[in-house]
């Protein structure tokens, strides 16, 4: 079964407001972390990643903050704009057992909506 | 950057025909992999292949085959379209098990696939 989840199906902010989206995870053996974006009508698009051996990571605009100890990841963006506007999905990669290949798991998504 | 590319974008068959997605990655990594993305069930893994001519099932394949006959190449088929094969197909990539960062997918813009 999937084991990501996340805590608010929609969020909405305000233009220049931060945002922080939330995902819960329960394979501790999940070794890996990715946020992924997605516009209407096109594809997931690679936002940034985090591997379990690290809190924190920065990119432009966004960081991601991982906490295992209760499973929690989250993405946060700042100073949110109209084009941010999409459906926000976090990943866990597991390999399974006897298998050489990495699994991604995804969540089902929140959906971004930025007010101006 | 990574480029991975559809055959398709919009597509439109009628039950019973055979299907042919296809779906090309340009930056020569191992693994591939076909999603189907539907509201409310996120994103379920239809069959992936690790390598050339190598394929293995994923959650749902019943319905579906796949053809890796060349690396950057992966098709997905059905054999006989039915109406509740209508949904959005999304290719991805990802590098190999062996490199750093080796499971951030990389996805395609996704064909919609309707089966009327």
């Amino acid at each position: 079964g999937e084991s990501v989840g996340l805590h608010l199906p929609t969020l909405s902010v305000q233009e220049g407001d931060n945002s922080i989206i939330n995902c819960a995870y329960s394979n501790s053996a999940s070794d890996y972390f990715i946020w992924y974006k997605q516009e209407s009508g096109k594809g997931p698009q690679f936002i940034i990643d985090i591997r379990s051996n690290m809190d924190k990571r920065q990119g432009q605009r966004v960081t991601v903050l991982l906490n295992k100890t209760v499973k929690h990841l989250s993405l946060q963006i700042a100073a949110t704009q109209p084009g941010d506007s999409a459906v926000y999905f976090c990943a866990e990669n597991k390999r399974d057992r006897g298998s050489t290949l990495g699994r991604l798991y995804f969540g089902r998504g929140t959906q971004l909506t930025v007010w101006p | 950057d990574v480029k991975v590319t559809q055959s398709s974008r919009y597509l439109v068959k009628r039950t019973g025909e055979k299907v042919f997605l296809e779906c090309v990655q340009d930056m020569d990594h191992e693994n591939m992999f076909w999603y189907r993305q539907d509201p409310g069930l996120g994103l379920r893994l239809i069959y992936f292949s690790y390598d050339v001519k190598m394929k293995e099932k994923g959650d749902i394949p019943e319905g579906y085959s796949v053809s890796r006959e060349k690396k950057e190449r992966f098709s997905l088929i059905l054999e006989s379209a039915s109406t509740n094969q209508t949904s959005m197909y999304l290719c991805a990539s990802s590098q190999g098990v062996l490199a750093a960062h080796t499971d951030t997918q990389y996805f395609g813009p996704g064909t919609r696939l309707t089966v009327l």
